[in-house]
């Protein structure tokens, strides 16, 4: 089955520093790959998808996320951190179908001045 | 467009009652989806329906389950209520062939007392 883990369930960085989220996955098939980022009390956005195409994907609000195969990896990165981007991660692959999705445990990302 | 809206936003239940939970897709979407979310077990896959029709279903008890009506709109219904069915529901939405993008909504709260 395919599932994601995500190193690090707190990450801490500085205003203006880079912004590294780790995820590893598992798959048998050429999985879909996402990053979704919730805020207090509300429900999912999502950052980005990998569905194939490109390798290094480009998403919402500066972050981006690369693909590869060699490393069954898909960290997130933002080059400068902002207040605003303090919020929980998820990562989530689903199947080829697409029909669902295996969220990550999630990694609170705690941007400080 | 308007996005996915999920009523009620909050709920509060006794144990042994039930509930049901309705979600409206994003205009046009025709797949949607449910998850629970607890502080515990993190986002878990309930089920999803695509044109009226359940095509995945996740590992819960049969007192959960879902339907989907003609215009897309969704229900969810939780039978017998248990203090562990306490948990953010959210529902998402995506077009449902060959876009597996789900955009999600701002979920709603369910407190089993």
């Amino acid at each position: 089955a395919q599932s994601v883990t995500q190193l690090g369930s707190h990450v801490s960085v500085s205003e203006g520093a880079l912004v590294l989220l780790r995820c590893n996955y598992s798959s048998s098939v050429p999985p879909y790959l996402f990053w979704y980022v919730q805020y207090p009390n509300q429900g999912l956005q999502l950052l980005l998808k990998y569905t194939s195409a490109a390798t290094l994907v480009k998403g919402i609000n500066g972050f981006e996320a690369e693909f590869k195969k060699s490393e069954t990896s898909f960290h997130l990165t933002k080059p400068s951190a902002h207040m605003s981007d303090a919020a929980e991660y998820f990562c989530a692959v689903s199947s080829f179908s697409g029909y669902a999705l295996n969220f990550g445990k999630g990694t609170s990302l705690l941007v400080t001045p | 467009k308007a996005g996915v809206t999920q009523t009620p936003r909050y709920l509060i239940k006794t144990r042994g009652q039930q509930v049901t939970l309705s979600c409206s897709p994003i205009s046009g979407h025709r797949s949607v989806s449910w998850y629970q979310q607890t502080p515990g077990q993190g986002l878990q896959f309930l089920f999803e329906y695509f044109s009226e029709t359940q095509r995945n279903k996740g590992n819960f008890p049969g007192r959960f389950s879902g339907r989907q009506f003609s215009n897309s709109r969704s229900e969810m219904n939780v039978s017998t209520l248990e203090l562990g069915d306490s948990a953010l529901y959210l529902c998402a939405s995506s077009p449902g062939q060959g876009d597996y993008g789900y955009t999600f909504g701002s979920g709603t709260r369910l407190t089993v007392v």
